[in-house]
């Protein structure tokens, strides 16, 4: 079935330095989405991205994060200073459309650990 | 916001025994409930879903309830089998949404041979 591909799978970083999270959503869909996940728990929302423009954003989605699609290559999550309490597994999704076609497709996961 | 609390975290059943886990919602504007499956260390699966304007939902072994007037949701799981292990995700997502889904907490289910 349609794949989203998230790189890296696993990075490792020192608090306080930056982060970019890739995704490579299915090749003709449109809306795009940021989940994180804390150690198998709550899968929380974190912002969706349509048309190159954040839709919507959760109070998770603190300053420090920002997404974007630049030239439709990867769909990124960079956190920017990262903090202890962003260590997750952050998941990509994409969805063709909204309503009747928003069946959301999720990627494989990158695992994040802020030392 | 939307709320859903997903009510087993934990189900253990015997392989070929049924399954079922429940969520309930709390935005009545909800009108499109899917589940998600998750194996150890990998993505979420989509398993099925429900929009409001029906009650139940089958696909082969798996069927969905959807009580509207108690903001409540099902999964059923019928002859189950070892594969079936893993966690559960229940969600809800409001019409005219961003397509933002709220999720539930997880349950995680074990199919014991």
């Amino acid at each position: 079935g349609p794949k989203v591909l998230q790189i890296p799978s696993h990075q490792i970083i020192d608090m306080g330095q930056m982060v970019t999270l890739n995704c490579d959503p299915v090749s003709n869909h449109l809306y795009f989405y940021w989940y994180k996940q804390i150690l198998g728990q709550q899968m929380e929302f974190l912002v969706n991205f349509y048309n190159g423009k954040v839709m919507e954003k959760s109070k998770l989605f603190k300053d420090q994060f920002s997404v974007e699609r630049p030239d439709g290559s990867y769909f990124t999550l960079k956190i920017q200073p990262t903090a202890l309490e962003d260590s997750a597994v952050y998941f990509c999704a994409s969805s063709l459309g909204r309503r009747s076609t928003g069946q959301l497709y999720f990627g494989e996961g990158s695992k994040l650990t802020v030392l | 916001g939307e709320k859903v609390e997903q009510h087993e975290s934990t189900l253990s059943v015997r392989e070929g025994d049924s399954a079922v886990i429940n969520c309930t919602y709390t935005d009545t504007a909800s009108s499109y409930f899917p589940w998600y499956k998750q194996e150890a260390g990998k993505s979420l699966h989509f398993v099925i879903d429900i929009r409001s304007n029906v009650d139940r939902k089958q696909s082969q072994r798996l069927t969905v309830l959807l009580d509207k007037k108690a903001k409540r949701f099902s999964l059923h799981i019928t002859a189950t089998q070892p594969e079936d292990s893993a966690i559960y995700f229940c969600a809800a997502r409001a019409t005219g949404g961003n397509n933002k889904l709220t999720f539930g907490q997880g349950t995680v289910l074990s199919v014991i041979p």
